[in-house]
């Protein structure tokens, strides 16, 4: 089945040590994007993509980083840079730029 | 981008039809308006979305009014299952590939 995959779905880190969240597409889509969403939240945005090795910032970009080598591929790498990086992490996808959004399951991140 | 509001929570008999509101006044000419819902940690999911006309379709139906300054979305026949937070977004204009989700409206549906 066509989808969006997550991985890992809870990841438990150290302060400072940086980590990386996959997501990964087989819905041949243009367009990728992270969001992160805090308790009781709604979802804001980090980074998008509309196509494979170009990338735009998000309205919290700082403290992220992405690449985007291959269409399937949109990891995201939570940098000790970010300040409060325990969150519930959420990797989209969509047709082309501006389409309807289909969402992966998102991984859980909390940093100890 | 236009901001939407929506009640924090709502409660909905199950069986009886659940009716969503949202607030979108600066809403311009060419944004549209989505309905997601997400429930307990998991992603959204996609429900509807129109422009100017009332939409449906095998999930919900979309009321907009006709100043497109608020819209609802119902629920026909809401199930124990329907208990999720729903998003009211508008999308378009110059930040068409952004969608910019709000604290939405948990809907509690009891038995």
């Amino acid at each position: 089945d066509g989808g969006i995959t997550q991985s890992p779905k809870y990841l438990f880190r150290k302060e400072g040590q940086n980590v990386t969240l996959s997501c990964e597409q087989n819905l041949n889509h243009d367009a990728m994007y992270w969001y992160r969403q805090d308790p009781g939240q709604g979802l804001r945005l980090i980074y998008y993509s509309q196509i494979v090795n170009d990338f735009q910032k998000g309205d919290i970009a700082e403290g992220y980083s992405v690449s985007r080598e291959k269409k399937e591929s949109f990891p995201l790498t939570v940098t000790s840079a970010q300040k409060n990086p325990t969150a519930f992490y959420l990797c989209a996808s969509s047709i082309r730029a501006g389409g309807e959004l289909f969402f992966g399951e998102g991984s859980r991140l909390t940093v100890l | 981008d236009a901001k939407t509001t929506q009640p924090p929570s709502m409660d909905c008999a199950e069986g009886r039809a659940a009716n969503l509101p949202c607030n979108h006044s600066t809403i311009s000419g060419n944004e549209y308006v989505y309905w997601y819902r997400q429930i307990h940690s998991q992603g959204p999911q996609y429900i509807i979305h129109g422009l100017k006309n009332n939409e449906t379709n095998e999930m919900a139906s979309l009321i907009i009014t006709e100043d497109r300054k608020s819209s609802t979305l119902i629920l026909p026949h809401a199930t124990l299952r329907d208990t999720a937070v729903y998003y009211c977004i508008v999308r378009g204009g110059a930040n068409f590939n952004k969608f910019y989700f709000g604290s939405g409206t948990k809907l509690n549906v009891k038995p």
